[in-house]
């Protein structure tokens, strides 16, 4: 599974959007995108993943570039609870990938 | 629907003795894996399982074994257990086919090794 690099810290105003950037670029054409976060001590939540186009869901959007090497999280309106650990991995889609490396993640704060 | 559960959430031991962490999922999921986290690290990846009866190594597999005898249950044990293996330890199943393939994580089982 490819590599990641993340900022190991980042700072984000409540209400503003929070972008954090990853980049894989030795990532594979059949690996996907994936991020999640873990708040405080509690396991890792899964936010989003992508393959190519770019995702949204209801926690955040997912904006991947054109080559795929690199990658931003967009929480679009930040607040306080999203002060955690977020974690970009890569690796093979569904049908395989039994491996799923963490990185050591950014850790954001989200300020009042 | 509980999910991923991990029992104890707490133990401390001694130095050289055994124990056995358990982790249950009722998602009928065919993977799951074990990994650890140390203050202020990531997760590193102990050992996983890609279905019953099946198990291999991750990342950081000395000083563990594990066993997969029933589909729901993944047991990660420390025959002999150091302090280096102080750690909180998590707990992930998740399941094959055409979807997210997204991890579910248990609550983590903080052990501490005197």
């Amino acid at each position: 599974d490819a590599k990641t690099t993340q900022p190991p810290s980042m700072d984000c105003a409540e209400g503003r959007a929070a972008n954090l950037p990853c980049n894989h670029s030795t990532i594979s054409g059949n690996e996907y995108v994936y991020w999640y976060r873990q708040i405080h001590s509690q396991g890792p939540q899964y936010i989003i993943h992508g393959l190519k186009n770019n995702e949204t869901n209801e926690m955040a959007s997912l904006i991947i570039t054109e080559d795929r090497k690199s990658s931003t999280l967009i929480l679009p309106h930040a607040t306080l609870r999203d002060t955690a650990v977020y974690y970009c991995i890569v690796r093979v889609g569904n049908t395989g990938g039994f491996k799923t490396i963490f990185g050591a993640g950014t850790r954001l704060f989200v300020k009042a | 629907n509980a999910g991923v559960t991990q029992t104890p959430k707490f133990r401390v031991l001694k130095t050289g003795q055994s124990m056995t962490l358990l982790c249950a999922q009722d998602m009928n999921h065919e993977y799951m894996y074990w990994y650890r986290q140390d203050p202020g690290m990531g997760l590193r990846l102990i050992h996983y399982s890609v279905g019953e009866g099946t198990t291999a190594k991750g990342e950081v597999p000395d000083g563990y074994n594990v066993s997969r005898l029933k589909k729901q249950n993944f047991l990660l044990g420390l025959e002999s257990a150091a302090p280096s293996q102080t750690s909180v330890y998590f707990c992930a199943s998740r399941r094959t086919g055409a979807d997210t393939g997204e991890l579910f994580f248990g609550e983590g089982s903080r052990l501490t090794v005197l």
